[in-house]
């Protein structure tokens, strides 16, 4: 069984630029979740796609948004970088409609805004 | 809103010494209650969790109980290694919320030897 992995693992850009984060999920997941989590606090959920559509979103502008491909990958794109956007940014996956929906995390990308 | 409070830390404990890290919630419904646990460098890793009330999740020594009168969730652990050092976040999901997951502010635990 193939677990959630993200890429890159580290990243640094610069104020203003844009930025495309990825996610494979766990095989037999269908749903992909993304949290931000800042230096020293918890993870904050930004949003989450099932069967390629939105469902749910936090309290993220819509500068962070978001694509789930067909094979249940994803991606994270956050526009107009700002200087708090620098966080470890977690993608979850889990399967929706499954005898449970436990959520797993990968490892995370570190986005570094300069 | 719903919410999750932990205890601050850092906890700092000698090797084989009780574990116990506070965790309480606010939520409008039933929700379900998780520990999970981050390793220096690393994502989160599902620990145990428990879906309704009265239900106590465990795994690898650590134990929590659902308690619906007290909206606790407290994790323990009867004898820490140093192994076990690293942030511990306690979550709760609630169906309704399109299945988001809302995490405490985490607690350090450092394992002296």
């Amino acid at each position: 069984e193939t677990g959630v992995t993200q890429s890159p693992t580290h990243l640094i850009k610069t104020r203003g630029q844009q930025v495309t984060l990825r996610c494979s999920s766990q095989s037999g997941h269908n749903t992909v979740s993304w949290y931000q989590q800042a230096l020293g606090q918890g993870p904050q959920f930004i949003f989450q796609y099932y069967r390629e559509e939105e469902n749910g979103r936090g309290n993220f502008p819509p500068r962070f948004s978001g694509l789930q491909f067909p094979n249940y990958s994803s991606e994270l794109n956050v526009n107009a970088l700002e200087l708090d956007d620098s966080a470890l940014y977690l993608c979850a996956s889990s399967l929706k409609g499954g005898a449970t929906d436990t959520q797993y995390f990968g490892p995370g990308t570190r986005l570094t805004v300069l | 809103g719903n919410s999750v409070t932990q205890m601050e830390g850092p906890v700092t404990l000698s090797e084989e010494a009780f574990l116990t890290i506070n965790c309480t919630y606010t939520a409008t419904g039933y929700p379900s209650l998780f520990w999970y646990v981050q390793y220096p460098g690393e994502g989160l890793q599902l620990l145990l969790k428990a879906t309704k009330a009265d239900d106590k999740g465990s795994n690898k020594g650590f134990e929590a109980t659902y308690r619906k009168e007290t909206t606790s969730f407290h994790l323990e652990k009867g004898s820490v290694q140093v192994s076990d050092s690293a942030v511990y976040f306690c979550a709760l999901k609630e169906g309704d919320a399109g299945n988001m997951l809302t995490f405490g502010g985490g607690t350090r635990l450092m394992v002296k030897p």
